[in-house]
């Protein structure tokens, strides 16, 4: 398994500022993914990191506001920028792990953001 | 949506009483996964099963999967306090992430 982890676990912010969210991972992987967990919702994929090149974005969602950064292969950052109220989520990052017979996806912790 | 279809989207049960999540899908599939998420924190995965599996089991649970009708359930025997959570299925997407479906949230009570 991987063991992954996030920074901040937690964060209360106010409208207009802008949030960066770490994702650390305990060994190198091609693949991360950023996704976003609205209040009593599913998750929805906000984008993926391959390091080396700029992050692939879904429907919905644009990199102005979700900038992300993939500086190497265990590292990555997404910023939750001009925040508002709709933006309180947990936001997770995962990468996959492919071991053979299984492909498994892993999961941060996630982290917890409140936007006032 | 692509989201795959959960119900029930609530469950509540009583401690070593089994509990049973179904999930549909619409388009072809290789695996169809299982996780947990406790509180709101990170997801655990339980359980995958390939398309060209029936049936698999991972000590109190057994998946099964019908990909003639799109669906798969998730049942957990015997469910115990620390089992509440709630439960989401998955396939793989287009970019190798998963598409979650909406999710069960299941309370076993003491």
């Amino acid at each position: 398994s991987a063991v992954i982890s996030q920074k901040p676990s937690r964060d209360i912010c106010q409208r207009g500022t802008s949030l960066t969210i770490q994702c650390q991972v305990d060994s190198q992987v091609t693949m991360m993914f950023w996704y976003r967990q609205q209040p009593g919702q599913s998750l929805t994929l906000i984008a993926t990191a391959n390091q080396g090149s700029e992050a692939t974005y879904e429907s919905g969602f644009v990199i102005d506001k979700f900038p992300i950064s993939r500086p190497n292969l265990t590292f990555s950052t997404l910023t939750v920028s001009n925040m508002s109220p709709e933006d309180s989520s947990i936001y997770l990052c995962s990468v996959e792990r492919a071991t053979g017979v299984t492909d498994t996806q892993y999961f941060g912790p996630g982290t917890r953001l409140t936007v006032l | 949506s692509q989201q795959g279809e959960e119900d029930p989207q609530a469950l509540s049960i009583q401690e070593g009483e089994n509990a049973t999540m179904n999930c549909s899908y619409k388009t072809s599939i290789n695996n169809l996964q299982w996780y947990r998420q406790n509180s709101g924190r990170g997801l655990v995965h339980l359980i995958l099963i390939r398309s060209n599996e029936r049936e698999k089991h991972s000590g109190r649970l057994r998946v099964t999967l019908d990909t003639s009708k799109k669906s798969s359930s998730l049942l957990i025997t015997a469910s115990r306090a620390a089992d509440t959570a709630s439960y989401f299925c998955a396939r793989g997407g287009s970019q190798g992430n998963l598409i979650f479906g909406k999710g069960t949230k299941l309370s076993v009570k003491p």
